[in-house]
């Protein structure tokens, strides 16, 4: 109950692209639900998070979508960039105080000129 | 603001060592939560300290131990490793205003 699952595990695209990360999880007492992305050798880094009271979220390229009756929530990226070619991970976390993060186990994007 | 700050930035150790890792945590922050994450894996919870003291731990043994300091850096210690403890160990950094966390640059363990 405590897992996130995410997919898919890799994904390739053309420049200008919309990839589209999906993830799921069981617990409904998570009501946080950040994406971190992450470079090689480098700790993950921030991008966008949101609760389950909005459907959607916008911050510049990056869009969560949230489905909350299906458990379900998925990131897209648009116009992506060669330089967004990184791994992301979706988690999940009960969002109060003191509460660790759940993470997903990761898509590797790849994005080609 | 400073961030995250982890030293050192890479380690090679034996089995059967012992290992202490460090975290200063972000200004502003009293919590510190270590992570695991072994290579092509997402980032797995060890334990969080709060104001000095452990808030909540994952399921880890008993050899994997931590201390928060009252400036709240951070120290993770592991007991008698074993190979399977090669990863990156990431620290993390919040406060109890809001729910984000912030990572460090990790610290790469290679036990061999």
């Amino acid at each position: 109950q405590q897992q996130v699952k995410q997919s898919p595990q890799s994904l390739i695209v053309q420049k200008g692209g919309i990839p589209i990360i999906n993830c799921a999880y069981e617990n409904t007492a998570f009501d946080y639900f950040p994406w971190y992305q992450q470079f090689p050798g480098k700790g993950p880094a921030l991008l966008i998070a949101i609760r389950p009271d909005v459907s959607e979220k916008k911050e510049g390229r990056f869009t969560i979508s949230f489905n909350k009756s299906a458990k379900q929530f998925s990131l897209h990226i648009m116009d992506s960039q060669p330089g967004d070619s990184a791994t992301y991970f979706c988690a999940a976390s009960r969002g109060n105080y003191g509460q660790n993060f759940v993470f997903g186990p990761g898509t590797r994007l790849s994005v080609l000129p | 603001e400073t961030g995250v700050t982890q030293s050192p930035t890479h380690l090679i150790k034996t089995r059967g060592q012992q290992v202490t890792l460090r975290c200063s945590s972000q200004s502003g922050h009293n919590t510190v939560s270590w992570y695991q994450q072994a290579l092509g894996q997402g980032p797995q919870f060890i334990f969080q300290y709060y104001r000095e003291e452990e808030n909540g731990r994952g399921n880890f043994p008993p050899r994997f131990s931590g201390l928060q300091f009252p400036n709240y850096s951070s120290e993770l210690n592991v007991n008698a490793l074993e190979l399977d403890d090669s990863a990156l160990y990431l620290c993390a950094s919040s406060s109890d205003s809001q729910e984000t966390q912030y990572f460090g640059p990790g610290t790469r363990l290679l036990v061999l």
